[in-house]
């Protein structure tokens, strides 16, 4: 089977640093991506990770360590309007065709 | 980035019901095209998958006969949810990929459905 691990709520103050960690447990792997969702809206793409390492993208930040099944989202410098619901979704592939399952979400609220 | 749209926005059913759901990409062809499921607070759970010209593939646990999937062309993918009941309100979110070796998946705005 397939099962994404990510906290369930993280609580941050605004201009502070946040890490969002996911670990997996898949079959056919083919990289972790990273989803923004407000509450009501569809989730929107961040950032994705193929290979080990760290990917940038202004202030939100990604990395991805195959070996440990482990990857995170850093957020920096956070602001009122990053409180949302971040999802870690794994790409997999199966029988050649490519499937993203998301993790249960990380619920963010930043605080003034 | 590329555009997908997703047709009604919210819709309210009497139980018994069938709604179909529309999904669109605007400026490129979709090969293939995913229906998700979001009860409130939870994550987007994948239903199926549909190729162009194909039958979808959908999850364990999801009835194909009450998730009718239908992917006629490479720009429009439709749901029905059949016979609809209480339970099966939720938020119903499509997302396209172009294939070719382009692997992003766009997400549709989502379809709230509240059954009566």
């Amino acid at each position: 089977g397939q099962s994404l691990e990510q906290p369930s709520e993280v609580t941050a103050v605004e201009g502070a640093i946040v890490q969002i960690n996911c670990t997996y447990q898949t079959s056919g792997f083919y990289g972790l991506s990273w989803y923004q969702q407000h509450d009501g809206g569809a989730p929107t793409f961040l950032s994705y990770n193929g290979l080990d390492g760290l990917e940038e993208t202004g202030r939100f930040s990604s990395f991805l360590s195959r070996s440990d099944s482990y990857g995170y989202l850093l957020l920096q410098e956070l602001q009122m309007k990053d409180s949302a619901s971040y999802f870690c979704a794994v790409r997999s592939r199966m029988d050649s065709s490519y499937k993203l399952i998301f993790g249960s979400g990380t619920r963010l609220l930043v605080r003034p | 980035g590329a555009v997908v749209s997703q047709h009604p926005s919210w819709v309210i059913c009497k139980s018994g019901t069938s709604v179909k759901i529309e999904c669109r990409s605007l400026d490129f062809q979709a090969t293939t095209m995913f229906w998700y499921r979001q009860f409130p607070k939870q994550s987007l759970m994948l239903m199926a998958t549909s190729n162009e010209g194909s039958k979808a593939t959908y999850e364990q646990g999801v009835e194909k006969d009450k998730f009718l999937i239908n992917h006629a062309s490479l720009t429009l993918s439709t749901l029905t949810v059949t016979s609809a009941h209480p339970e099966d309100s939720s938020f119903y979110i499509c997302s396209a990929r172009a294939g070719g070796g382009q692997e992003t998946q766009y997400f549709g705005p989502g379809t709230r459905l509240l059954v009566l």
